[in-house]
């Protein structure tokens, strides 16, 4: 079983919001990690959106809008990035990752399509 | 502003080697860990190895233990990745990416590893 797993695929509407969840392998407790989200569109880079272990320790990253949010799920092991008001240019693959072991890993993925 | 530029990616044979670059400006690189991390084409991230300020602590992905070698130069504001016994499941694109929260990530740089 891998240590994050993503939906592959996620759609919304324009001006919709977009959960996208990050849920951590049985025995590995959400709670005491802190979670990493990225951005990546094609032919382009990963972009750092936030990352996020409470209401207490979050940041966002540089220039990263408001409407681009953290938070956990508890009962699911999970983590949650919550994207209000999209638009069509949040169209994107988005990453979530955490360092466990002394080693990152990234979740699988998930494409997010706004249409 | 942070800028990474990735340099050396090639075609090589399997059973080779090849020397990746990563020149660092904008910041004060010797302050933090650094990192590689890769893309196999047209899959997810995968983080491959980093290394602490000074150089020395580094951590690699269980599958590139024993073959591939990570350094940095702090005098030259520059990351390296010495890459041995290539296999074709190292063909990707490698980046690098600064601090443990991976917030700046360079363009990357091809390697393909095929006979």
């Amino acid at each position: 079983q891998a240590v994050l797993t993503q939906p592959s695929s996620l759609s919304a509407s324009p001006g919709a919001s977009a959960s996208l969840t990050c849920t951590l392998r049985s025995g590995i407790n959400v709670g005491t990690y802190r979670i990493y989200w990225y951005q990546q569109k094609p032919g382009s880079p990963p972009q750092h959106l936030l990352k996020y272990k409470s209401d207490s320790d979050k940041q966002q990253g540089s220039g990263v809008p408001s409407r681009f949010s953290g938070s956990k799920d508890a009962s699911a092991n999970a983590g949650i990035l919550l994207i209000s008001g999209l638009q069509s240019e949040d169209e994107a693959d988005y990453y979530c990752m955490i360092w466990h072991s002394s080693a990152a890993v990234f979740g699988g993925g998930t494409k997010l399509t706004v249409l | 502003e942070v800028l990474l530029v990735e340099s050396g990616g090639a075609l090589v044979q399997p059973g080779g080697s090849l020397r990746l670059s990563c020149a660092a400006s904008g910041f004060a690189f010797s302050n933090y860990w650094m990192n590689w991390a890769r893309q196999a084409p047209g899959k997810g991230l995968e983080w491959v190895a980093n290394i602490y300020q000074d150089g020395s602590e580094k951590n690699y992905l269980d599958s590139v233990k024993g073959r591939f070698i990570i350094s940095r130069d702090n005098a030259k504001n520059s990351l390296d990745l010495q890459m041995n016994s290539l296999r074709v499941e190292d063909t990707a694109v490698y980046y690098c990416a600064s601090t443990n929260t991976l917030d700046n990530w360079g363009q990357g740089t091809l390697v393909t590893v095929s006979s």
